[in-house]
Formats: structure tokens, C-alpha cells, sequence
């Protein structure tokens, strides 16, 4: 079965200080696996795709990376705007196409 | 380029009543899927239209049910309400072929008393 697993759950950072979040997915063929942040209240934010082993991109202060069992989200020196949940999703070959499949979230909250 | 836009946003109904939600696309995608999220359960997906014709299928009962229409807007009903389809139903849309990048609307907050 396809399955994503979030961790941790909740992270507590003070500003300025770098950390990681982890998605570790189980799926039987990767299309792509993608990351967005949510906010309360709104509609989750698309920030990135990747979609092999090896992969990553960077935007702003956000770093993403792919192995063959686990993505990686790298967090550095954040501010108290990065304050939000996270979510990892993948899409897989079977199921047909735009299924995506969500991780529970990582809920991250970064204080001045 | 305008996003992903959803009516209504806030919506109270009573069991056993039924709803109709509304997504509108980005401009030039011909994917709509929706998903229903709660705080047990997290994001699932509940369907997918491509060109008018339903793709794909997530685990939910008959109850819910979809469509798209020529210009790639999407709606979705849900018949016969119970208690436990309180949740946010989110819209994304995406170009549907090759790119599978998904944009997400603000969502449609269901209560049902």
C-alpha cells in the first residue's frame, strides 16, 4: 500500500536556526513526490516537485532533496513567516494520474 | 495569472441535505481534483476530471460525486449529508498532462450540523 510518513509531527525553532523536515514514502513506482505549505485556514501552497533520486531544488530558504526511500526538507535560518504545516505528498505510477497521496504534515513554528 | 478559485467558502447544512461545491482553474488547465481534508484523516483525494471525463477515483462512497464542464470548471455534490463530511474540500488544478504540479484553492469549509 502507498503510504507517507511525516516526521516530526510539531517543531519548535527560534529564529536563525536550521533544521530538517522528513518524508519518508513507500510507494510501488515514484511519478513525483512534491512538498507545500499550508496555513491555517487557506489552501495548501505549492513549493516544490522533484522527481528522482538525487534531485533538489532551493527556493529562498528552503532546500528540498529525494532519495529512493525519503525526501528531505532543509529549513535554513528561518524567520517567524516560515511559521506554517508542511506537507509531502507523492504521486504514483499506479492509481492513475493526479493522485496524490499526503504525508500528516509537519507543523513547524519558528519564534523571534 | 489568477489562481484556483472556490464558492462558497463557508457553508452550513443540516444531515441529510445535499451540496454542490464549485471550483474554477487556473486559466489553460484541463485537470481539476478535489480533496477533502480533515484533522483525523489529513488530505485525501476524492476525484479527478480531465477534458470532462472522470479519471480517477479515491475511496469515498457514491454519496460523493463529481463533474467538469467544457471550460474545465469542476463542481462536486455530495447527497444525503452526515455529520463526518464536516471538513475543508480543496480544489487543485494542474495542466493534466506531463506537468503534474497541483495549485490548490482556498478551500470550501463544510459544517454539517
Amino acid at each position: 500500500e502507498d503510504q507517507v510518513t511525516q516526521s516530526p509531527e510539531a517543531l519548535r525553532l527560534q529564529e536563525g536556526e536550521s533544521s530538517s523536515l522528513n518524508c519518508s514514502y513507500t510507494v510501488s513506482g515514484l511519478r513525483g513526490l512534491f512538498w507545500y505549505r499550508q496555513d491555517p485556514g487557506k489552501g495548501p501552497e505549492f513549493l516544490f516537485t522533484l522527481y528522482s533520486a538525487g534531485e533538489e531544488k532551493e527556493k529562498e530558504r528552503l532546500k528540498a532533496t529525494l532519495t529512493k526511500k525519503e525526501s528531505f526538507l532543509h529549513i535554513t535560518a528561518p524567520k517567524p513567516e516560515d511559521s506554517a504545516t508542511y506537507l509531502c505528498a507523492v504521486q504514483p505510477f499506479s492509481g492513475g494520474y493526479n493522485k496524490l497521496i499526503f504525508g500528516a504534515g509537519t507543523r513547524l513554528a519558528v519564534h523571534p | 495569472k489568477a489562481g484556483v478559485t472556490q464558492t462558497p467558502r463557508y457553508l452550513i447544512k443540516t444531515r441529510g441535505q445535499q451540496v454542490t461545491l464549485s471550483c474554477s482553474p487556473i486559466s489553460g488547465h484541463r485537470s481539476v481534483s478535489w480533496y477533502q481534508q480533515t484533522p483525523g484523516q489529513g488530505l485525501q483525494f476524492l476525484f479527478e476530471y480531465f477534458s470532462e471525463t472522470q479519471r480517477n477515483k479515491g475511496n469515498f462512497p457514491g454519496r460523493f460525486s463529481g463533474r467538469q464542464f467544457s471550460n474545465s470548471r469542476s463542481e462536486m455534490n455530495v447527497s444525503t449529508l452526515e455529520l463526518g463530511d464536516s471538513a475543508l474540500y480543496l480544489c487543485a488544478s494542474s495542466l493534466g498532462i506531463e506537468h503534474y504540479e497541483q495549485y490548490f484553492g482556498p478551500g470550501t469549509r463544510l459544517t454539517v450540523t
